[in-house]
């Protein structure tokens, strides 16, 4: 069964503690993974498609990197504006829907 | 604003009222998603459509949930009958013939 799963589920950091969170998939045939941002009470906000191994995207403060088994999600020298969900989705070969993780968490304390 | 917009943004139902939500996409997107998201979890698929015709629905999707999109523009989602495990954000995405896909702000649904 295809499946996306993210961790941690929750992360805390200081401002300016950089970290990464990850995001690892069983699809057949990967045809793109989508990193969102989602902040509370509103939709996802598209950040960045990564569309094969080794691939990488950069925005501001956010790097996407992408394997075969798993992806990162790097942030460097976070700020407070950072915290939000972020959320990673892989298309199903021969359909057009999205499987989501369940997110994680970002707080970033001053 | 040139993105996708959905209406109402909140909407308060009793268990067993039949509810309407809309979603205009953007405007050159030809493929419109439905999802549904509750706390804590990401987004699950609903439906699809490519123009007008519908072309996939989830098993989340019962017979009480119908979605249309007349002529291939805005998108409506009905739920008859609601019960309380329908209360949950109701989020509409589209896409222009490729795979990213771009979210309104969501429905968020609360069925007493």
């Amino acid at each position: 069964e295809d499946q996306v799963t993210q961790s941690p589920e929750a992360l805390r950091l200081q401002e300016g503690e950089s970290s990464s969170l990850n995001c690892s998939y069983t699809v057949s045939g990967l045809r793109g993974l989508f990193w969102y941002r989602q902040d509370p009470g509103k939709g996802p906000e598209f950040l960045f498609t990564l569309y094969s191994a080794g691939e990488e995207k950069e925005k501001e403060r956010l790097k996407a990197t992408l394997t075969k088994k798993e992806s990162f999600l790097h942030i460097t020298a976070p700020k407070p504006e950072d915290s939000a969900t972020y959320l990673c989705a892989v298309p199903i070969q021969g359909a057009q829907k999205l499987v989501f993780g369940q997110g994680t968490r970002l707080t970033i304390n001053p | 604003d040139t993105g996708v917009s959905q209406d109402p943004r909140h909407k308060i139902t009793k268990r067993g009222q039949n509810v309407t939500f809309r979603c205009d996409p953007i405007s050159e997107h030809n493929r419109l998603y439905w999802y549904r998201q509750t706390l804590g979890q990401g987004p699950e698929f609903l439906t699809y459509f490519q123009n007008e015709a519908q072309l996939e629905k989830s098993r989340l999707l019962s017979d009480r949930f119908s979605a249309e999109r007349p002529k291939g523009s805005f998108s409506t989602l009905e739920i008859q009958r609601t019960e309380q495990g329908d209360s949950a954000m109701y989020l509409c995405a589209s896409s222009l013939s490729g795979y990213e896909q771009f979210f309104g702000p969501g429905t968020r649904l609360t069925v007493l």
